[in-house]
This record gives C-alpha cells, structure tokens and sequence, in this order.
C-alpha cells in the first residue's frame, strides 16, 4: 500500500511567522502534490512536482513555495504565514502524470490542520 | 462552468438502499475519472477508478462513465452507516490536471 505521511496533524502559528510543512512518500512515486481544503471550495492545487528540483504552480501558489530535494519527500513553505492560509494542508502523491489511467491515482496523507493566529 | 461539478448535498438516503452519487466535467478530453471518499476531518480516500465508458463495479460499488454524455457516477448498494461522509470526484485531462469536484455529502439513514 501507498504510504503518505505528513509532519504534523495540526499546527498554530503565528501572523508572520514562516512555516513548514513536510510530506513523505514511500511508493517511488514520480509525482507529489500539495493542496489545501476550505469548506464549500473544495480542494485546490497549490504546487506540483513531477521529479527531483523541479516544481509547477498550481491554481493558487500565492504565498507559498515549495521544495523537492529528494524524490520521497515534498515540503510546502509559507514565507510569512498570514490568517487568510489558516485550512487543511493535504499532500498526494501518483505514480506518473504524462500516461492515462492507474499512473494518475493520487494518494493522500492525513493531513495538516492549519491555523494562523 | 466549473470544470467537475457535483450537487453538495446532503444526499439522504435509508440504511439497505441504493445511494446514487453523480458528477459532470466540462472539458471532452478528460480521460481518467476517480471517486474519493472523505470522512468528516479526514483525507481523502481513492474509493474508484474508471477510464472507459460502461460499468466498473467493486464490491458494493458501481461506478459509470459516459463520455458521450461528460457524466460519471457512483452507485452504492447497500447502503450503510459507515458509508456517510463526502464522495469527491476527480478528473484527469493530461499531465498534471486532475481537477476534483467539491463533493457531494451522503447521509445513510439507520
């Protein structure tokens, strides 16, 4: 099975304050991806990364950044966290995104509760 | 037009019947559909995976394509309790698209 485990299940910060959020994978998956939740806005895409140092905005990479050094692991950065990130951070991973079908089954973590005080 | 469009619910429906969860998508070239299940505070969890028009059942779950029609969906027989959360769906159109739908609330009545 597909394991995804993220750093923490929930955090406080504080306005200002940089945060970081860590996803790892254990698959030898080529692709990993952030998003975040918020009720009635479903889940949106923040960042991906198809492979080692490489990274592609998704719908909303405003306010944050991200960093892939090694295949297995995927960190998401909020350079100065602001109340308006406060949401459920999920991270994904799949196997591959450039053929159809099983390659693009993405695996979730549990998930970080965030709040920005 | 949102790309995946699901009605949020809730849907409600009695223990033992049959919940019908539905879900359109806008863009024609959309090739790979999936079902997640969402437990209140928790993740997602890939439930369904269809790539090609008809039926893909698993257990107690049906999931249909019609790309003719852009509708996927996702029957549940039997429902039960343990069967209440959010059912998001998902979309793929090609490199890293996979867009998901807001998702729909099922409610299994005991």
């Amino acid at each position: 099975d597909v394991k995804v485990t993220q750093s923490s299940r929930y955090l406080v910060k504080r306005t200002g304050e940089k945060v970081f959020l860590e996803c790892v994978q254990d698959m030898d998956h080529e692709n990993m991806f952030w998003y975040r939740q918020d009720p009635g806005l479903g889940l949106r895409l923040i960042y991906f990364s198809y492979d080692v140092k490489m990274k592609e905005k998704g719908d909303i990479p405003e306010g944050y950044s991200v960093s892939r050094e090694k295949k297995e692991r995927f960190s998401l950065i909020l350079e100065s966290a602001s109340t308006n990130q406060t949401s459920m951070y999920l991270c994904a991973s799949s196997l591959a995104t450039r053929r159809t079908g099983a390659y693009n089954e993405q695996f979730f973590g549990p998930g970080t509760r965030l709040t920005v005080l | 037009q949102k790309e995946v469009e699901q009605n949020s619910g809730p849907l409600s429906v009695p223990e033992g019947a049959i919940a019908s969860l539905n879900c359109t998508y806008s863009d024609r070239v959309s090739q790979s559909f999936f079902w997640y299940r969402q437990y209140s505070g928790k993740s997602p969890e890939l439930i369904m995976s269809i790539y090609s028009n008809g039926d893909k059942e698993d257990g107690r779950f049906t999931a249909q394509l019609n790309k003719a029609s852009q509708y996927v969906s996702l029957l549940i027989r039997d429902s039960q309790p343990s069967d209440s959360a959010t059912y998001l769906c998902a979309c793929w159109r090609g490199y890293q698209k996979v867009t998901f739908g807001i998702g729909t609330k099922l409610q299994v009545i005991p």
